[in-house]
């Protein structure tokens, strides 16, 4: 059982440019969500999507964009990259609260390391 | 979500257990208490959760108090890999997101 794939697993953009991020949630999962942890702190909430629709978004700015396919996997677009953009994103992968009686689990891939030079 | 509060940092000598507690005194009823680790540079791992009742698996148990305002990762013989940010999260079943606090910086001392 494939858990949550994420690619490339490192890269290097200059200011100003666009990125985007590559996410497969683990098998049986329809719901992927994206953090972003900079060096030093915890994970921050980007946003999530399920249906192939945005759901839920933390506190970040317009230039962070993403989409999902109808097979669930899904893309983080960051565009105009800035120096403080450098940093792990990860992806988050679950089922749509579909048993409430066990919890919901949530799982990570291992993560983006993108630096802005 | 509630909030939880942990120790910033903790040591444990290899093969011993490590006990690892979290408070979490504004939980609600409906909420599971969730731990994840993160070893350096690699994505969170899940490793147990529960709602009241202790529970335990391959990786770890779980001590959660009776009035579950606070719980206790056990990891039973640790070794050097154990090494990691221990993550304690609250979160209800039906909530999407998680929101990570500052977390237990554990380190095994050989």
């Amino acid at each position: 059982d494939a858990g949550v794939t994420q690619s490339p697993t490192h890269l290097i953009k200059t200011r100003g440019q666009q990125v985007t991020l590559r996410c497969s949630p683990k098998s049986g999962h329809d719901t992927v969500s994206w953090y972003q942890q900079a060096l030093g702190q915890g994970p921050q909430f980007i946003f999530q999507y399920y249906e192939e629709e945005e759901r839920q978004r933390g506190n970040f700015p317009d230039r962070f964009s993403g989409h999902q396919f109808p097979n669930y996997s899904s893309e983080l677009n960051v565009n105009a990259l800035l120096l403080g953009d450098s940093a792990l994103y990860l992806c988050a992968s679950s089922p749509r609260n579909r048993d409430r009686g066990t919890g919901n689990t949530i799982y990570f891939g291992e993560g983006s390391w993108l630096t802005v030079v | 979500d509630a909030k939880t509060t942990q120790p910033p940092s903790m040591d444990c000598a290899e093969g011993r257990a490590a006990n690892l507690p979290c408070n979490h005194s504004t939980i609600s009823g409906n909420e599971y208490v969730y731990w994840y680790r993160q070893i350096h540079s690699q994505g969170p791992q899940y490793i147990i959760h529960g709602l009241k009742n202790n529970e335990t698996n391959e990786m770890a148990s779980l001590i959660i108090t009776e009035d579950r305002k606070s719980s206790t990762l056990i990891l039973p013989h640790a070794t050097l890999r154990d090494t990691a940010v221990y993550y304690c999260i609250v979160r209800g079943s039906s909530a999407s997101k998680i929101i990570f606090g500052s977390g237990t910086r554990l380190s095994i001392r050989p």
